[in-house]
């Protein structure tokens, strides 16, 4: 199916673990995005991925890790997880006229 | 730095009626695009309306419109004979040609039957 995928949907880990948050997009758009949605301040950017092989931090990039080597895949890693880092977290790429999200990841760090 | 401001957290409508959210942003650029998604609770984004900052009318797609207002940087969306289906989280995105799009903290719409 078309689209962008994220997985796992759900998550529960515990403080200390690396976790690793999947995306893939079957339309190879150049930019992908990762942001977090937490209460109070909307969906905020973490990394983004302007290419292949090409990453840069965005608004909240600490503890947080990614990579790139393909088009279509866009990891996000939690290098040692903390509570604030509960979150619901969407990946996104941009086409010419608007973002695609994924269905998100509902993460609970405990 | 660019930001996006949503003031109402919460708001209301009745079934049948109109309804206005709210959007302001903050910028200094001339070209750049606005942009409202929904988020109903199975929390997929939902791309609703866009603008194009160079373009006076107001974009318009069926029941959703909006006003915006370039030199008082207001982007508000108008949803008109409010439906079941349109009770969600919106949210308001500025993106100015970097692809990276900025967003508000939500607005919460209850639609009461």
């Amino acid at each position: 199916d078309a689209g962008i995928t994220q997985s796992p949907r759900y998550k529960i880990t515990e403080t200390g673990r690396q976790v690793t948050l999947m995306c893939h997009q079957t339309w190879s758009h150049s930019y992908m995005f990762w942001y977090r949605q937490d209460l109070g301040h909307g969906l905020r950017l973490i990394y983004y991925s302007a290419a292949a092989d090409i990453t840069d931090k965005g608004e909240v990039p600490d503890g947080y890790v990614v990579s790139r080597s393909k088009t279509e895949n866009f990891p996000l890693t939690l290098e040692s997880a903390t509570r604030s880092q509960t979150s619901v977290y969407f990946c996104a790429s941009t086409g010419w006229t608007e973002a695609f999200f994924g269905q998100g990841t509902r993460l609970t760090v405990v | 730095a660019q930001t996006v401001t949503q003031s109402q957290p919460e708001m209301s409508v009745q079934e049948a009626e109109t309804v206005t959210l709210s959007c302001t942003y903050d910028t200094s650029e001339s070209d750049y695009y606005l942009f409202w998604y929904k988020q109903p609770p199975s929390r997929q984004m939902i791309l609703v309306i866009r603008q194009e900052a160079y373009k006076q009318q107001n974009a318009t797609e069926n029941r959703f419109s909006v006003n915006f207002q370039k030199a008082a940087k207001s982007f508000s969306l108008k949803i008109s004979d409010s439906q079941l289906g349109d009770a969600a989280m919106y949210f308001c995105a500025y993106e100015q040609g970097t692809y990276k799009y900025i967003f508000g903290t939500g607005t919460r719409l209850k639609v009461l039957a």
